[in-house]
This record gives C-alpha cells, sequence and structure tokens, in this order.
C-alpha cells in the first residue's frame, strides 16, 4: 500500500513568513510523528499524537511551532514567524499504536528560510 | 534524558571488507533499539529492531547487530559490505515512550 507522504517536498520562504506541512499517514496508522534534522545535527523528535491528541508536545522548540492533525489521519506542522534556524528537513514517521511497532518515515520537507 | 551516540561519523570501506558501526546509549531502563537506514535518495527506513529475547537480531541485506545489555551497546555489523550499502545509518533507542532518540549518523561510503 502506499506509504507515508509528505507535502511540499520543499519549501522556501522568507524570514518572519508562516509556513505549514502537511504529512498523511499510513492507512490505520494510530500514531503520528513528526521529527527534523537540522544540518549538523541528529533527527530530533518535535510531537506524537495518537489519534488527534498529543500526549507528548516535549520536542516543539518554541511557541512559534504547533501541529495538529484531524480526523485521526492528515496531520499539519505550523511554524509561525519563521527564522533562518527553523531551516531543516521535516521528517513524519506513522506506525500502529503501542511501543512495539516500527516507524514508517516519509521523505520530508526540506524547509529554507531565507 | 537518554541519549545515543554514534562515534564514527564517517567510514569509508572498499567493497567486501567487514563493517562494524557503533552505538551507546545512555540509559538505566528497559530499550527497544533500532538501526535505521538512509540509502541516497530515499526514504529512512528501518534496517532491523531489537525488543526482547535473543541479542542477535538479524536484519535487511545481510545486516545485524548485536545488543550488550552491559556495555549499553547496539553495534551494527555486516561481514562483507557491497557497494549498495552506502547510505547513512541511524541507531535509535525508545524507553517505553513512543519518540525515537536518535544517534547523530554515519556516513558509510562503499568504494567499488
Amino acid at each position: 500500500g502506499a506509504g507515508v507522504s509528505q507535502s511540499p517536498s520543499n519549501k522556501v520562504t522568507e524570514k518572519g513568513k508562516d509556513v505549514e506541512l502537511r504529512c498523511d499517514p499510513i492507512s490505520g496508522h494510530t500514531a503520528l510523528y513528526w521529527y527534523r534534522q537540522s544540518l549538523g545535527q541528529g533527527l530530533e523528535f518535535l510531537i506524537y499524537f495518537q489519534g488527534n491528541s498529543a500526549p507528548d508536545k516535549s520536542g516543539l522548540p518554541s511557541d512559534r511551532f504547533s501541529a495538529e492533525r484531524t480526523g485521526g489521519s492528515v496531520s499539519t506542522l505550523t511554524i509561525q514567524r519563521t527564522q533562518q534556524e527553523d531551516s531543516a528537513v521535516y521528517l513524519c514517521a506513522s506506525s500502529l499504536s503501542g511501543q512495539f511497532y516500527e516507524q514508517y518515515f516519509g521523505p520530508g520537507t526540506r524547509l529554507t528560510v531565507t | 534524558a537518554q541519549s545515543v551516540s554514534q562515534h564514527n561519523h564517517h567510514v569509508i570501506l572498499s567493497e567486501a571488507a567487514s563493517l562494524e558501526l557503533g552505538c551507546n546509549y545512555s540509559y538505566g531502563g528497559t530499550v527497544n533499539l533500532f538501526w535505521y537506514v538512509q540509502y541516497p535518495g530515499q526514504h529512512l527506513q528501518l534496517l532491523l529492531k531489537y525488543f526482547s529475547g535473543d541479542p542477535l537480531v538479524k536484519g535487511i541485506k545481510g545486516f545485524e547487530a548485536e545488543f550488550i545489555k552491559s556495555k549499553f551497546s547496539f553495534n551494527l555489523r555486516k561481514p562483507s559490505v557491497q557497494w549498495s550499502d552506502t547510505a547513512e545509518y541511524l541507531c535509535a533507542v525508545t524507553t517505553g515512550f513512543q519518540k525515537l532518540v536518535f544517534g547523530t549518523g554515519t556516513r558509510l561510503l562503499v568504494s567499488p
């Protein structure tokens, strides 16, 4: 079946603008995760959804970052008033519920803030 | 907080050489361990995983990893690498919570 999809694949935005990144998880996967990979740094966790609720938002770096999930499916990560340090690849992953299920990753969105 | 260390940032090998990539984690409780791989131009994908049982786990494409609890390690091995193994390899851990904590990754280049 189809894997995790993300859009857009690339986004260039000016500093101070808001951006929205979208993730379509694998059908039936109730858990959804956002990660980001900045240049020279490893993959870091941002937020985890179980269904439509987010029990773990501990990785969101500032209140400029928010995310929502609707219908237990699509998720949107919003970054307000973007800064240059927000430039990174944003990855989405989904899985079945429970700690023993692997996470399947999407292709990512490369965000560049100029 | 838990963390994962991958000491080899870049590794260059010739085809048929043996590979061992180090991974150490810091967490005193029960862990689930993963190796992910990202081939050039492709998605991150799971190579192998350890949850419990036999500490020697086998994954796809001839890779294996050994969990040594006393050393907090989960090193990745392959007896004979191929040019197609050129990729970035990431070690990760979960500790019963859902999020993956990743190491910084190792870029492997296999020369033909």
